[in-house]
């Protein structure tokens, strides 16, 4: 089945370092690719988007681009602050679906 | 209201006895979902409504689990008989479009089962 796998927590870095996170899925046909925040006691956000194969979605200073060779969704920030410390969850939606499929979640702490 | 609300936000429950959990979507949204969120686990889908038509329920893991939307817009949750392995946060959606990435997430509510 369609799945989504993001590299492990918890994840601490100082403030203004750069933060990749990790995220490749598996899924048949062409899903869209997301990245979702939960900050401490706030539901979950959507951060950013990718519809197809080579979009870059952006916001807030992250990025990810939708590497369809490489199955893969990377979450990346060149300089990372103390606000940014939240859970992020990568997630997939298929074409035609409704439900979305979410990664573990990977827990981020930035330090002053 | 601002958003989708859910109630109650905590709940523990004995081994055995039967659960309610309420959503609220944001008014007018006709698309309405719950996914379930064990510790450290990223959310799963359990089912989703359009209107108050359960489209799909394939994520619900027993029949134990059971959801209804009679009037197309509170939404509950109802969970029998409940077992440990239901300790989780049970989270709702809801969305105007059914567009899946224009879902907005409830604050949740954490069962916990003794």
């Amino acid at each position: 089945g369609d799945s989504v796998t993001q590299m492990e927590g918890p994840v601490t870095l100082s403030e203004e370092a750069f933060l990749t996170i990790n995220c490749t899925y598996t899924a048949t046909g062409y899903p869209s690719l997301f990245w979702y925040v939960q900050y401490p006691g706030e539901g979950l956000q959507l951060l950013l988007k990718a519809t197809k194969a080579d979009d870059k979605g952006s916001n807030k200073g992250f990025e990810a681009t939708y590497r369809k060779e490489t199955t893969s969704f990377h979450l990346e920030k060149g300089s990372v602050q103390v606000s940014d410390s939240a859970v992020y969850f990568c997630a997939l939606n298929k074409q035609g679906a409704q439900k979305l499929v979410f990664g573990q979640g990977t827990r981020l702490t930035i330090n002053p | 209201g601002a958003g989708v609300s859910q109630s109650p936000r905590y709940k523990v429950a004995k081994r055995g006895q039967d659960v309610a959990l309420r959503c609220d979507p944001i008014s007018g949204h006709v698309s309405l979902f719950w996914y379930q969120q064990a510790l450290g686990q990223g959310p799963e889908f359990l089912t989703y409504f359009q209107n108050e038509a359960q489209l799909d329920k394939s994520g619900l893991p027993s029949d134990r689990f059971f959801a209804e939307r009679p009037e197309g817009s509170v939404s509950t949750l109802k969970i029998q008989r409940t077992q440990q392995e239901d300790s989780a946060v049970y989270l709702c959606a809801s969305s105007a479009t059914g567009i899946a990435y224009e879902q907005y997430f409830g604050p949740g509510t954490r069962l916990t089962v003794t």
